[in-house]
């Protein structure tokens, strides 16, 4: 069964980091792009940020472009994102995606999700 | 980057109706389309994907048509655990782009 357990998530005051893990289980991370997407309280979805396979590609949204970093570690089966220079308008909860086998840019399985709110 | 604009925000419906969700791409995605189910305090779940094809274990009352810039997600009977919040998704280019989502309820 596939499975992606998000983790990391929480109080940070503006201006400061935190970094978003997302454990993968049921599957080879390394056989998919994987993805960040957020939603802010009360809000709909937000495309974050996305990896290829051999982390050789990365894109995202103009928002956080220069702020977070997206990162893969295949051996561990694992995603992260580092976020820095945190706003409120980064406050959001933060799901971790699986791209499909081939279509590869969509969110096939989704995490739980890890709440992260930033306020002074 | 490509916008996704859906249609209406907010449908208001009963059991057995037949629902129909817009979604309009700023330019063409080549059918790069894919529709996700949320309900509330839950991650989404894919429905639909290459604009048409149903997902593993989708009921076959959920169908997603179109090309191009527009695209529809229909329910043919609603049931009463369709009512959700509907969001469209393009992944033509890397920035997967979400419509704002459509919220089916309870007329």
């Amino acid at each position: 069964e596939v499975q992606l357990v998000e983790s990391g998530g929480g109080l940070v005051q503006p201006g400061m980091s935190l970094r978003l893990s997302c454990g993968a289980s049921g599957f080879t991370i390394g056989d998919y792009w994987m993805s960040w997407v957020r939603q802010a309280p009360g809000k709909g979805l937000e495309w974050v940020a996305n990896i290829k396979q051999d982390g050789s590609e990365r894109h995202y949204v103009d928002s956080v472009k220069g702020r977070f970093t997206i990162t893969r570690d295949n051996a561990e089966n694992s995603l992260d994102l580092q976020m820095n220079s945190l706003r409120a308008e980064d406050t959001a909860v933060y799901y971790c995606a699986r791209g499909g086998l081939r279509d590869q840019l969509l969110c096939a399985n989704w995490g739980q999700g890890t709440l992260v709110i930033v306020s002074s | 980057d490509t916008q996704m604009t859906q249609s209406p925000s907010t449908l208001p419906a009963s059991v057995g109706d037949r629902v129909i969700i817009t979604c309009r791409a700023s330019q063409s995605i080549n059918n790069w389309l894919a529709w996700y189910q949320q309900k509330p305090g839950k991650a989404p779940k894919l429905l639909i994907y290459k604009a048409s094809n149903l997902q593993s274990g989708v009921p076959s009352r959920f169908r997603g048509s179109g090309s191009g810039t527009e695209f529809t997600l229909t329910i043919s009977s609603l049931q009463p655990d369709d009512f959700a919040t509907y969001y469209c998704q393009q992944y033509n280019s890397y920035s997967g782009a979400f419509g704002q989502g459509t919220k089916v309820e309870i007329k």
